[in-house]
């Protein structure tokens, strides 16, 4: 069972756009929101969280928005760059008495030059 | 700081055969990840560590995977015997207990196939 659910799988955007992931999620004990960005290559690599005190949480063009009574949250990139390219994967996790995340299944941005 | 350090970076084998995949979480860290990515079912938990003890390895697909962690600077992730269908990119993380505050690192992945 998917504890977060990411959309869409694939995004593609013109540079200077906007790109928007989705996630949402079930469990309300969740109360940590990672987004990480993963390079061809690479491991992935933590971009933003958020905790749900707050509804928004800015880093430069990144932006999380988050909203607690829809158990959804997702992360814009404002002003797209090719170098954005990448697969992002949004997370989640809980004080459960476990610290692990739950991944969602990624979504793979490509921005167009 | 260096990072999570995996070891090897690529990994061929064939089938049947004993893998072990290293990892060298970041010093400080006492909780260790090791996930499973592949393109079908994208980053999976298999087990993890705090404090070098399992806590949940309810991830492990089968009682070919084993995963130790002897001291606090080295854990393995043990395949025997190695199947197609391991194939995968295999990838450690760490954390200072209590990802809730500070995330997880990850290493750089181990590219795992199996012939």
């Amino acid at each position: 069972q998917q504890q977060v659910k990411q959309s869409p799988q694939s995004l593609i955007v013109q540079k200077g756009g906007i790109s928007i992931i989705n996630c949402a999620y079930e469990n309300t004990a969740f109360d940590y929101f990672p987004w990480y960005q993963q390079f061809p290559g690479k491991g992935p690599a933590l971009l933003i969280a958020i905790r749900p005190d707050v509804s928004e949480k800015k880093e430069g063009r990144f932006t999380i928005s988050f909203n607690k009574s829809a158990k959804q949250f997702s992360l814009h990139i404002m002003d797209s760059q090719p170098g954005d390219s990448a697969t992002y994967f949004c997370a989640a996790s809980g004080q459960t008495g476990a610290n692990n995340l739950f991944f969602g299944t990624g979504t793979r941005l490509t921005v167009i030059p | 700081d260096a990072g999570v350090i995996q070891s090897p970076r690529h990994e061929v084998t064939e089938m049947g055969q004993e893998v072990t995949l290293r990892c060298k979480p970041i010093s400080g860290h006492n909780s260790l990840f090791w996930y499973r990515q592949t393109m079908m079912r994208g980053l999976e938990l298999l087990i993890y560590f705090n404090n070098n003890v399992p806590i949940d390895d309810s991830g492990m697909p089968e009682d070919r995977f084993s995963a130790k962690m002897p001291n606090a600077s080295f854990s393995t992730l043990k395949i025997q015997p190695s199947e197609p269908r391991d194939s995968a990119v295999y990838f450690c993380a760490s954390s200072p207990q209590g990802a809730t505050n500070y995330g997880y690192t990850f290493g750089s992945g181990t590219r795992l196939t199996v012939v």
